[in-house]
């Protein structure tokens, strides 16, 4: 069975343009949910989709959006970048099945 | 939001158990606890959860207390490849919501 993917690996953007991330869940999973992790705050939780619909929202601010599409692969946005976004970004996948989450290796964003 | 205490950091010696506690006094009766486990620049994995009993898998065991206000997680023989950052995590499993509370977890050192 394949892993959480998520691409690019590594991505480096200049301040003030916008990114796009993407993460294909395991086969089945319906639940997505995404992270940051910088070593100033370690790992944050950004959002989680669940069948098309947002159903958690962490603490940041509107600049950071996401989506999931009915295939359940999901994309997660950074408009206006700034250099504190700079991080590891991890989607996590999850089923009904399953309790835990699985994380996939993650999309390392630079921005300079 | 759920929070854990963990050590900073331990070290253990190959082949010896290692012993990781968790303090997670704000736990709810319905929240499960969840152990992951990072390695440098990687996902986090998931490694065992529990709710009362205590568990065990290929990797782990779970202790947790009667009162569920703590948790040891048990690797029975440490190697060097189990050197990683470990996790304690408490979540309600009801719904599989994705929304996990990291905390800075135990940095584990693995010494030959």
């Amino acid at each position: 069975k394949a892993g959480v993917t998520q691409t690019p690996r590594y991505l480096i953007k200049t301040r003030g343009q916008q990114v796009t991330l993407s993460c294909s869940p395991i086969s089945g999973h319906r639940s997505v949910s995404w992270y940051q992790q910088t070593p100033g705050q370690g790992l944050q939780f950004l959002f989680e989709y669940f069948s098309e619909t947002q159903r958690n929202k962490g603490n940041f601010p509107g600049r950071f959006s996401g989506r999931q599409f009915s295939n359940s692969r999901s994309e997660m946005n950074v408009s206006t970048l700034e250099l504190g976004d700079s991080a590891l970004y991890l989607c996590a996948s999850s089923s009904r099945e399953f309790s835990g989450y699985t994380f996939g290796s993650g999309t390392r964003l630079t921005v300079v | 939001d759920a929070k854990t205490t963990q050590p900073t950091s331990m070290d253990c010696a190959e082949g010896r158990a290692a012993n990781l506690p968790c303090n997670h006094s704000t736990i709810s009766g319905n929240e499960y606890v969840y152990w992951y486990r990072q390695i440098h620049s990687q996902g986090p994995q998931y490694i065992i959860h529990g709710l009362k009993n205590n568990e065990t898998n290929e990797m782990a065991s779970l202790i947790i207390t009667e009162d569920r206000k703590s948790s040891t997680l048990i690797l029975p023989h440490a190697t060097l490849r189990d050197t990683a950052v470990y996790y304690c995590i408490h979540n309600p499993n009801s719904g599989n919501t994705g929304k996990l509370i990291f905390g800075q977890g135990t940095t584990l050192q693995v010494k030959p």
